[in-house]
């Protein structure tokens, strides 16, 4: 059965630091991986996709992810925080449906 | 373009209450879903329909029903509420069955049951 984990519930980082959002997958086949933001009282909102290709994915406000099939990964990356990306952040993979991780809460302090 | 949108925003419903929760997009979209998000569980599937006049189960329907009588709207109806709905609730949309297809969603429902 498909699956997705996050395995940090919170991560805090300074403003003008590197940041990463950990998430692992497990799926039979290939991936298809997604990263999706949700900010207070708002949906979700996409992110960045993994499909084929390039193992290094950009997309929306500077974050970037690298799948890495051999660890079945796929940590959603920005070199410089800031503090609007504060937000709860979602690893999703698709099966038979979207399945959605627990999510991590990224806190950037100022 | 509105994008999905989600009526209510809020609601409190004493248990064994009904409810109808309304998501319209404007995207032309084919494939709806609801989900429900609980704290530390993520989102969860309930209901998502492939096409207008057609619905199907996800991982958690007991307890909801769905309908999709028009191709931009997409119901979730609680038939008898109970205190394990109280949850947050969220449309999204896609425009194909193609799995590298992005959801999008709606601003959600907060629905509590007391």
């Amino acid at each position: 059965a498909q699956s997705v984990a996050q395995p940090e519930d919170q991560v805090n980082v300074a403003e003008g630091n590197p940041l990463t959002v950990k998430c692992t997958y497990s799926v039979s086949g290939n991936p298809y991986l997604f990263w999706y933001v949700q900010y207070p009282n708002r949906g979700l909102q996409f992110l960045l996709k993994y499909i084929t290709g390039d193992n290094l994915v950009k997309g929306s406000y500077g974050f970037e992810a690298e799948f890495n099939k051999s660890q079945t990964s796929f940590h959603l990356k920005k070199p410089s925080a800031l503090v609007s990306d504060s937000a709860l952040y979602f690893c999703a993979v698709e099966g038979d449906a979207l399945i959605f991780g627990k999510g991590t809460t990224l806190s950037v302090s100022s | 373009n509105a994008g999905v949108t989600q009526t209510p925003k809020f609601r409190v419903l004493k248990t064994g209450q009904s409810m109808t929760l309304l998501c319209a997009q404007d995207m032309n979209h084919e494939y709806m879903y609801w989900y429900r998000q609980d704290p530390g569980m993520g989102l969860r599937l309930i209901h998502y329909s492939v096409g207008e006049g057609t619905t199907a189960k996800g991982e958690v329907p007991d307890g909801y029903n769905v309908s999709r009588l028009k191709k931009q709207n997409f119901l979730l109806g609680l038939e008898s509420a109970a205190p394990s709905q109280t949850s947050v609730y969220f449309c999204a949309s896609s425009y194909s069955w193609d799995p590298t297809a992005e959801q999008y969603f709606g601003p959600g429902t907060r629905l509590t049951v007391t």
